[in-house]
């Protein structure tokens, strides 16, 4: 039971460069979730989804594209980065949604030049 | 609105010290509220959550909440903290969208 797991750890683009973050999750989640973690300003939900089929937008949407085709994945693409992008990326999954727990990947941080 | 707030930006404490970190919660509807951990380089982990019952809710660690409904507060604290506590505390609430909302962070600093 691996958990929440997310590729790459660290990456490097230049602006304008498209890209894809990967996340899974082997514990059967209906939830999943992606947040942006910049200094000082905690966590910001980017897209989520409630199950295979259904995303929706959140917080801080602009530039990031997503999709779930299966249960276990939930990437987050990013179109054309901007410095603006450059952040730690945390993908999170829970039961359900609603007030469960909500389980973290290790993280991805990618700089933008 | 929905919003969690954070008192403290950088505490710093000696060991074996009393920790309490204030956390402050703006919003309706059910409360489900959470203390996540971030050691260095490392992801969120939960601490501890309230959903309903009991308001003082004991968690990992060591640490323990106070759930105050009066004051929109939820505390965290530990009556003697270790070094190996250095982290950074985030409080999040339960988000409308099924997402935790988050508070800006404390980093806590123990010096051993």
């Amino acid at each position: 039971n691996a958990g929440v797991t997310q590729t790459p750890k660290f990456q490097v683009l230049k602006t304008g460069q498209s890209m894809t973050l990967q996340c899974a999750q082997d514990m059967n989640h209906e939830y999943m979730s992606w947040y942006r973690q910049d200094p000082g300003m905690g966590l910001r939900l980017i897209h989520y989804s409630v199950g295979a089929g259904i995303t929706d937008q959140g917080e801080v949407p602009n530039g990031y594209n997503v999709s779930r085709s299966t249960t276990e994945d939930f990437p987050l693409r990013l179109l054309s980065a901007a410095p603006s992008q450059t952040s730690v990326y945390f993908c999170a999954s829970s039961y359900q949604q609603g007030g469960y727990e909500q389980y973290f990947g290790p993280g991805t941080r990618l700089t933008v030049t | 609105a929905q919003s969690v707030s954070q008192h403290n930006h950088h505490v710093i404490l000696s060991e074996a010290a009393s920790l309490e970190l204030g956390c402050n919660y703006s919003y309706g509807g059910t409360v489900n509220l959470f203390w996540y951990v971030q050691y260095p380089g490392q992801h969120l982990q939960l601490l501890l959550k309230y959903f309903s019952g009991d308001p003082l809710v004991k968690g990992i660690k060591g640490f323990e909440a106070e759930f105050i409904k009066s004051k929109f507060s939820f505390n965290l604290r530990k009556p003697s903290v270790q070094w190996s506590d250095t982290a950074e505390y985030f409080c999040a609430g339960r988000g409308s969208q099924g997402n935790l909302i988050f508070g800006k962070g404390t980093k806590l600093s123990v010096k051993p």
